[in-house]
């Protein structure tokens, strides 16, 4: 069993809706969780980031942590396509290095 | 653009060869981590440097080596180049060793024949 789980998609949705990804992990040491956005054949670019559980807002992301169910989601509002990419989900304990999820490939329908 | 850059952008080689792969990691950061992400395995981290020494590896084949210079630019070195070694290979960097916020380069995409 993975240490992160991610659904791969796609998920298709019209634009202007609102997005959910969601990430599920094992491992509860982990304190840190982040979210990345990649675009096809282009590195992948930090989004956000939280420490332990609650939510974070930046624009239209709002990321949420809920660790007592080890489970991550990212929300996207008002969505564009321009989001259409994948999304990475990547949780650090502290040390060792990053655990990173499969990624969930979105597309936002004009 | 993250600040992280990286070259070549592609690289086409044969089986068995020799490559190298360059990273210029964002002014002031003095971490540099390399990943591996193929179709099949997603994004591997591969090794960590900090400040020139080595500080965490992953699922790095014996076959393959880096370093961090005095300039903290790293490299990769790929030897013996196997089909499976196509990949897109990333560089990022982090201030300190704080993982959390890594900044990813543009990767190099290297094809085995």
């Amino acid at each position: 069993q993975k240490e992160v789980e991610q659904d791969p998609g796609p998920l298709s949705v019209p634009e202007g809706a609102i997005v959910s990804l969601n990430c599920t992990y094992s491992n509860s040491a982990f304190q840190y969780f982040m979210w990345y956005r990649q675009y096809s054949r282009k590195g992948p670019e930090l989004l956000m980031y939280t420490y332990s559980s609650g939510n974070k807002e930046d624009g239209r992301f709002t990321a949420q942590v809920d660790k007592s169910s080890k489970y991550i989601s990212l929300f996207i509002r008002d969505s564009q396509p321009s989001d259409s990419a994948t999304y990475l989900c990547a949780m650090w304990a502290g040390r060792r290095a990053l655990t990173f999820g499969s990624g969930t490939r979105l597309q936002v329908q004009p | 653009d993250s600040g992280v850059t990286q070259t070549p952008k592609h690289l086409i080689t044969a089986t068995g060869q020799r490559v190298t792969l360059r990273c210029s990691p964002r002014s002031g950061d003095l971490s540099v981590y390399w990943y591996q992400q193929s179709l099949d395995q997603g994004l591997q981290f591969l090794i960590q440097y900090y400040n020139g020494e080595e500080r965490a590896k992953g699922n790095i084949l014996e076959r393959f080596s880096a370093q961090q210079f005095p300039d903290l630019h790293s490299e990769l070195n790929l030897s013996s180049l196997e089909l499976g070694d196509s990949a897109l290979y990333f560089c990022a960097s982090s201030f300190r060793d704080r993982q959390e916020t890594q900044y990813f380069g543009p990767g190099t995409r290297l094809l085995v024949l």
